[in-house]
């Protein structure tokens, strides 16, 4: 699978919208960009996830770059229960999963 | 979203004892399922692939006679921790890749085990 690289911690304001930022310069072109997010002493939650088109659902949107090496993952209106670490993953089907250290998210109030 | 379910939520066992983890995918059926380790502060890592119908694959450095894995059906994966020991401290996570889409993954809850 394709290493990640994310940055450790971002701060946002409650109710503004939070982006975070993943390059995966050495993806395949058959792997996916999955992200997930861990509150803390919780299983991770699946948010989204793309193979070459921006995608949206409920909780986020999925920006991808034209050349795949790198994704946003846009958390429209942050609030404080989106205070969590935010993986994204590079992966091409249906694998164990190889975790990063993620960005830690802190909403502010 | 699909639902996956582990059981017990924490456990606090005797070192020597055995520990026996149930995860189970509640509304889909999963022939793999995948278990994790999570240390405090540091990030989940894989230790083995579950495999309904067949032995599981255990990742480097995982020692497949103490963590044995059952998958019983296509619902259910048990991890057994044997002979447990303080350092097999942890948080234990299955998840199970959902196949009606491009594999995403659900996560249990997480077992805490702590062995004394």
């Amino acid at each position: 699978d394709a290493k990640t690289t994310q940055p450790p911690s971002m701060d946002c304001a409650e109710g503004r919208a939070a982006n975070l930022p993943c390059n995966h310069s050495t993806i395949s072109g058959n792997e996916y960009v999955y992200w997930y997010r861990q509150i803390h002493s919780q299983g991770p939650q699946y948010i989204i996830h793309g193979l070459k088109n921006n995608e949206t659902n409920e909780m986020a949107s999925l920006i991808i770059t034209e050349d795949r090496k790198s994704s946003t993952l846009i958390l429209p209106h942050a609030t404080l229960r989106d205070t969590a670490v935010y993986y994204c993953i590079v992966n091409g089907g249906a694998d164990g999963l190889t975790f990063g250290k993620g960005t830690h998210l802190i909403i502010q109030p | 979203g699909a639902v996956v379910s582990q059981h017990p939520s924490w456990v606090i066992c005797k070192s020597g004892t055995s520990v026996k983890i149930e995860c189970r995918s509640l509304d889909f059926q999963a022939t793999t399922m995948f278990w994790y380790r999570q240390f405090p502060k540091q990030s989940l890592m894989l230790m083995a692939t579950s495999n309904e119908g067949s032995k599981a694959t255990y990742e480097q450095g995982v020692e497949k006679d103490k963590f044995l894995i059952n998958h019983a059906s296509l619902t259910l994966s048990t991890l057994t921790v044997t002979s447990a020991h303080p350092e097999d401290s942890s948080f234990y996570i299955c998840s199970a890749p959902y196949a009606g889409g491009s594999y995403e993954q659900y996560f249990g809850p997480g077992t805490r085990l702590t062995v004394t």
